[in-house]
């Protein structure tokens, strides 16, 4: 199957630093990505829709300007989370939409789990 | 009422039993259905689509009823291999591709 690959696998940083995730399909060209928060025992939430050349669309009660998300290329979308605190704490996924002649597949990256002291 | 649910769990079986797992979504203009399974502090993986005529691979057996809104998951023979979280999914919901989980169903097998 298609490889999704997301960096770095974890982090931990301090109160009000800002974390940067990437999430790359490495062997085809996505044209949206999507975000995903894990909190423990939940299920996973959608939080943004990437899309390739345009801004990100954001479900409701997740703040864009705290969530930032760049999708500058086919194969590479971003989040940044500014100011982090520790509510941030979460696994983070990304999966990246795959369209062939008769399927449509999202391929999830393998997460990244924040630590936010 | 929550978009998908499902069995709270977890259940514990034997190696070789057979399981199943329930699964019920709130809306009717839902497009597509998944069982997708995720271990541990890992990312999920897709186990299998879901279709109106029934679909089985392997030792797993899923259903979709689409006018009671419910998905099956039925897992025969199990194996250790199988301990698990089991998540239902569901597509179409607000965009063709959009998946809204359930909040997964955990499988502990004990030899």
């Amino acid at each position: 199957g298609a490889v999704v690959s997301q960096h770095p696998s974890w982090v931990i940083c301090k109160s009000g630093t800002s974390v940067k995730i990437e999430c790359r399909s490495l062997d085809f060209q996505a044209t949206t990505m999507f975000w995903y928060r894990q909190f423990p025992k939940q299920s996973l939430m959608l939080m943004a829709t990437s899309n390739e050349g345009s801004k990100a669309t954001y479900e409701q009660g997740v703040e864009k300007d705290k969530f930032l998300i760049n999708h500058a290329s086919l194969t590479l979308s971003t989040l940044t989370v500014t100011s982090a605190h520790p509510e941030d704490s979460s696994f983070y996924i990304c999966s990246a939409r795959r369209l062939a002649s008769s399927t449509d597949t999202q391929y999830f990256g393998p997460g990244t789990r924040l630590t936010v002291l | 009422r929550k978009e998908v649910e499902q069995d709270p769990g977890p259940f514990n079986v034997p190696e070789g039993a057979t399981v199943a797992f329930n699964c019920t979504y709130s809306n009717s203009a839902s497009q597509s259905f998944f069982w997708y399974r995720q271990d541990c502090r890992k990312e999920p993986k897709l186990l299998m689509s879901v279709y109106s005529s029934g679909n089985e691979d392997g030792r797993f057996t899923a259903q979709l009823n689409r006018a009671s809104q419910y998905i099956s998951l039925l897992i025969r023979d199990s194996k250790l291999s199988d301990s698990a979280t089991y998540l239902c999914v569901v597509s179409g919901n607000r965009g063709y591709s959009t998946l809204t989980f359930g909040k997964g169903t955990m499988l502990l097998v004990s030899p």
